[in-house]
Formats: structure tokens, sequence, C-alpha cells
């Protein structure tokens, strides 16, 4: 039972420089989201999607991409690293968008940007 | 736009004391209620959920919350916690209705530290 796999768990960027995170879910779900958790804030949606070639923005989404080509992949890119950018980062996905579905997360991926 | 408050960081407790973890929301339609559960470096589990019907969930590993509509709170709690309920708990809402994506808006969280 694989669930929703991220790659990597750790990452050091330096300033500028650019990179993907990896998310798959292995649940034929519809909806999959970013989270950044930062101390003291919780988790914050970064993009979401709900279903394959339909993407749309969260609540931090200034610096970061996603796309959506298949149901199971939801990369995220940060296109230009800024310290402010070192956080964990999570992956969930949820069988349907409707509020009451139960969602499941990835490890996390440690990201710091010096 | 909904938001959820959870007042306590840090909750340190002894082992077989009980436990509990405060969590208030705001929302202007109906809401589903979560808490989640992170283990040290782990992702998130769902601990427990309240959708519709008895006010009162409960977790298959002893723990409980309530729904107060009035006083718009969804607090969890543990007669008896054990060392390895350490982690942190998040409290979620998500707004019941159909048609657009319904988000899920966590809490800042509360670690539970259980002593010895």
């Amino acid at each position: 039972n694989a669930g929703v796999t991220q790659t990597p768990k750790f990452q050091v960027l330096k300033t500028g420089q650019s990179m993907t995170l990896q998310c798959a879910q292995d649940m034929n779900h519809e909806y999959m989201s970013w989270y950044r958790q930062d101390p003291g804030m919780g988790l914050r949606l970064i993009h979401y999607s709900v279903g394959a070639g339909i993407t749309d923005q969260g609540e931090v989404p200034n610096g970061y991409n996603v796309s959506r080509s298949t149901t199971e992949d939801f990369p995220l890119r940060l296109l230009s690293a800024a310290p402010s950018q070192t956080s964990v980062y999570f992956c969930a996905s949820r069988r349907t968008s409707q509020g009451h579905t139960e969602a499941f997360f990835g490890q996390g991926t440690r990201l710091t940007v010096v | 736009a909904q938001s959820v408050t959870q007042l306590d960081s840090q909750v340190p407790v002894f082992e077989e004391a009980p436990v509990e973890l405060r969590c208030n929301y705001s929302s202007s339609v109906s809401v589903y209620l979560f808490w989640y559960v992170q283990y040290p470096n782990q992702g998130l589990q769902l601990l427990l959920k309240y959708l519709s019907g008895s006010t009162l969930v409960e977790s298959i590993n002893g723990f409980e919350a309530e729904f107060n509509k009035s006083q718009t709170s969804f607090h969890l709690r543990k007669p008896s916690v054990h060392i390895s309920d350490t982690a942190e708990y998040f409290c979620a809402v998500s707004e019941v209705g159909s048609g657009s994506a319904r988000q899920l808006t966590f809490g800042s969280g509360t670690q539970l530290t259980v002593l010895p």
C-alpha cells in the first residue's frame, strides 16, 4: 500500500536555484494538493488540483508552479528558491474534492534554502 | 471563509492522566470537522471526523471529540494518555456543499507531550 509518495525527503538549495518536488498517489484520487508547514502556522495550501489538466491556487501560491498531466502525479516546482521557502512540504490526496472526504498525506519533503 | 484556532501550542501531561486539546472554528456555513495526528518525521493521518449525526465521535485508540455548534468547538479528549500518544495534533475544517472544491483549513497545531 504505497498511498502518497513524495520525493525527495530532504533537499538543500541555494537561493535562486530551481527544483521540482515529486508527488505520486496510487489510489486513483481525483483531488491532490500541496501544503507547506511552518512552525506555529499549521499547514497552508499552496496549490491544488481537482483532476488531470485542472489546477488552481491556494492560500500561498507565489513562487510555486504545479501541473497535473495524469491522475497519479502532481509535481510542485520552485522557480527561483528563496530563504522564505524553507519549510516542510506535504502532498495530500483525497478521493473527491468534496469536504467530507479524508485526506491522505505523504511523508513530507524538508527543504532548506540557503 | 473558514478559520480554525487551536489555543494551546504545547500541552505536556503525565502518562495515564486525562488530556483535552482545544479547537474552535469560524465559518459562515455548515462544516465538517477533523482531527489529524502527526507523529515525528511523518505525514498527517486522520484521527477522527465529524460529518453529521451524533456529535460525539471516537477513534480506535481511545480519543474522542464532541462537536458543539453553539460554541463552535470540536475539542479532543482522552481519559488516559500513553507515551505513544506524543505527537502534534491538528484540528481542521471543511465546508459542507457540492460544486466547487472544498478546501481543508488547518489550525496551527498542538504538540502533545506525554511524560513518564
